[in-house]
Parts: structure tokens; C-alpha cells; sequence
């Protein structure tokens, strides 16, 4: 069965910084795109950004809200997905989850197809 | 930006009810279409993928149709289980996007 572990959500101070990890198994780690999703307290859910696979050259992609700041990284050698985030602030206050991506059509259009429980970051003084 | 717009934004019905969620997206996204399930305190689970396609293991009472910007979820013959939170998504164009929700509240 596939299986995400996110990790590492906390409190953290405004201008902070935080790293969370995803622990993927139960499936090939390598040949799938990433992403991370986020849900404030109480309400809908944002795309915070991808990861693609190391045939799409790793290339990554992100939120306007998060550019510059958040980093998506990945160890295909440790089955891990991470983001880095820098000078949070307290709108990033939010569940993190991690998501497996799978691909439909010709072309690698990637969707969510599994994710994992979530992890909690608040960003609070 | 595509904004996806989903209608209504919550709803009460009672088991065994048929609900139908929309969900307009602001330009064409192509088939790139995914609805998702969120039960309170969950994490979300995806239903369906490229508008119809019904992720393994769905019960085939959830189903997904539309076209180019106008999509539709239905749930026929509404179980206990499926009183929750409704998303669509768009994987078409970035930033992809979701829909702001759909609430099935319990009559």
C-alpha cells in the first residue's frame, strides 16, 4: 500500500524557518511527481507546489505565495520529499500534506492520486 | 490565475438523497479534472481524476462529467460515509487551483 509520512511541522516565530519531510513507500518513489498541499485552520485547500521526477530534471513549481521562499527538494535514494521554508510568516499557518502524483493523457498532466495525513505548522509570536 | 468555482457551497440532504456539486473553472482546463473527499478532521482522498475517472476502489455512486470549463460530481443514493467536504481541482495550468468546497451536511 502507498503510504506518505509527513514530519517536522511545529511552532514557529514570524521570519522563521521549518522543514518538513515526507517519508513515501509502497511504491517507486523515483518515477513519480510530487507535491505539497496546505490547509489553514478552517478552510479550503491550496497547491503549495511540485517536484517532478528525476526524468523531468527535478524541476520544481510554486505558488505565487510561496515563491522565493518555500524549497522543494526530494532523496530518490531515501523514498523522501521535503520543503524548506524560509521567513514565514503567520498566513502560512497551516496543515502541509504531502501528495503522490500520478499522470493521465499523452502527455504527464500530474494529480494527486494518495496523501498522506499531514503535518501542522503554526507560525505564531 | 483559473479560478474554480464551485456551487453551492454547502448543502443538507438526507441518506439516500442524489447530490450534485458543480464546479465552473474561469477558462478551459482541458480534462484536467480531480475531485477530492475531505471528512472532518481527514485528510483529503481523491475520488476522480481527468473529470470521470473514478480513482480504485470508489463506489461507482460517485460520478464525474463536463466538459472545457463546467464540471459536475455526483453522488448518487448518498451513504453515511459520504457526509463531508467536496473540492474539484484543476491540473491543467499553474498555479493549479482548487475549487473553495462544498460542504454535504446531513439533513
Amino acid at each position: 500500500d502507498v503510504q506518505l509520512v509527513e514530519s517536522g511541522g511545529g511552532l514557529v516565530q514570524p521570519g522563521g524557518s521549518l522543514s518538513l519531510s515526507c517519508a513515501a513507500s509502497g511504491f517507486t518513489f523515483s518515477d513519480h511527481y510530487m507535491e505539497w498541499v496546505r490547509q489553514a485552520p478552517g478552510k479550503g485547500l491550496e497547491w503549495v507546489g511540485r517536484s517532478r521526477n528525476k526524468a523531468n530534471s527535478y524541476s520544481t513549481e510554486y505558488a505565487a505565495s510561496v515563491k522565493g521562499r518555500f524549497t522543494i527538494s526530494r532523496d530518490d535514494s531515501q523514498n523522501s520529499l521535503y520543503l524548506r521554508m524560509n521567513s514565514l510568516k503567520t498566513e502560512d499557518t497551516a496543515i502541509y500534506y504531502c501528495t503522490r502524483g500520478s499522470c493521465s493523457g499523452g502527455s504527464c498532466h500530474s494529480f494527486p492520486d494518495n496523501w498522506g495525513q499531514g503535518t501542522l505548522v503554526t507560525v505564531s509570536s | 490565475d483559473i479560478q474554480m468555482t464551485q456551487s453551492p457551497s454547502s448543502l443538507s440532504v438526507s441518506v439516500g438523497d442524489s447530490v450534485t456539486i458543480t464546479c465552473r473553472a474561469s477558462q478551459g482546463i482541458d480534462n484536467h479534472l480531480a475531485w477530492f473527499q475531505q471528512r472532518p478532521g481527514r485528510a483529503p482522498k481523491s475520488l476522480i481524476y481527468a473529470v470521470s475517472n473514478l480513482q480504485t476502489g470508489v463506489p461507482s455512486r460517485f460520478s464525474g462529467s463536463g466538459s472545457g470549463t463546467d464540471f459536475t460530481l455526483t453522488i448518487s443514493s448518498l451513504q453515511p460515509e459520504d457526509f463531508a467536504t467536496y473540492y474539484c481541482y484543476q491540473y491543467n495550468t499553474f498555479p493549479l487551483t482548487f475549487g473553495g468546497g462544498t460542504e454535504v451536511q446531513i439533513k
